[in-house]
């Protein structure tokens, strides 16, 4: 079936230094989502994006997190500076539509560690 | 805000017996959220199970059903008999946006479930 990728699968950073988390996602997919798992707990809803801006964001949507897919290419996650909380796993989606019964798909998750 | 509840993991059981795995749901924002299954085999991405949009509907999806209760807030999985290829983590989900472009889901914790050795 479609897949999502996601680059890299594990990435070290020290804390304060910029990351960049990079996510391909189903080709003709128009809407597109990060997700936060923090070890133990459950996935949770960070940013939502379609035709070039954030739809919805939640509260786990830092100042210091920002979205982009410029023309087409990956879909990324930046966190500059990087804190030690943002140490999870983050995942990517994407969906054809927008509406609140669509598939999303999922990426097989970045694993970020701050050190 | 929304919260979804589910089976503490992990679960086990004998090849060819039952499997069910609880799921219930509080909705802050809407009556009647979205309900979806995930399932992420081992080795492998979160991958959309069954889904139920309907209250009183079920869903299936190789050999699972699951029940939209709004009487309980409830949406359990069930299977009446499990394989070796069922072993997987579960995952119960609500989406609570009735409209377009702004999808989310609030997922429950997951269930790790494996059959006896």
């Amino acid at each position: 079936g479609p897949k999502v990728l996601q680059i890299p699968s594990h990435q070290i950073i020290d804390m304060g230094q910029m990351v960049t988390l990079n996510c391909d996602p189903v080709s003709n997919h128009l809407y597109f989502y990060w997700y936060k798992q923090i070890l133990g707990q459950q996935m949770e809803f960070l940013v939502n994006f379609y035709n070039g801006k954030v739809m919805e964001k939640s509260k786990l949507f830092k100042d210091q997190f920002s979205v982009e897919r410029p023309d087409g290419s990956y879909f990324t996650l930046k966190i500059q500076p990087t804190a030690l909380e943002d140490s999870a796993v983050y995942f990517c989606a994407s969906s054809l539509v927008g509406q609140g019964y669509a598939e999303q798909f999922f990426g097989p998750g970045t694993r970020l560690t701050v050190l | 805000g929304d919260s979804v509840t589910q089976t503490e993991g992990p679960v086990t059981v004998s090849e060819s017996e039952s499997l069910i795995i609880n799921c219930t749901y509080s909705a802050t924002s809407i009556a009647y959220p979205n309900l979806f299954w995930y399932v992420r085999y081992p080795g492998e991405g979160l991958q959309l199970l069954l889904k139920v949009i309907t209250a009183g509907q079920k869903g299936s999806s190789r050999g699972f059903e699951a029940t939209y209760n709004k009487e309980t807030t409830s949406f359990h999985l069930q299977k009446a008999s499990v394989q070796e290829s069922d072993s997987a983590v579960y995952y119960c989900a609500l989406g609570d946006r009735p409209g377009t472009g702004s999808n989310r889901l609030t997922f429950g914790k997951g269930t790790k479930f494996s059959l006896i050795p």
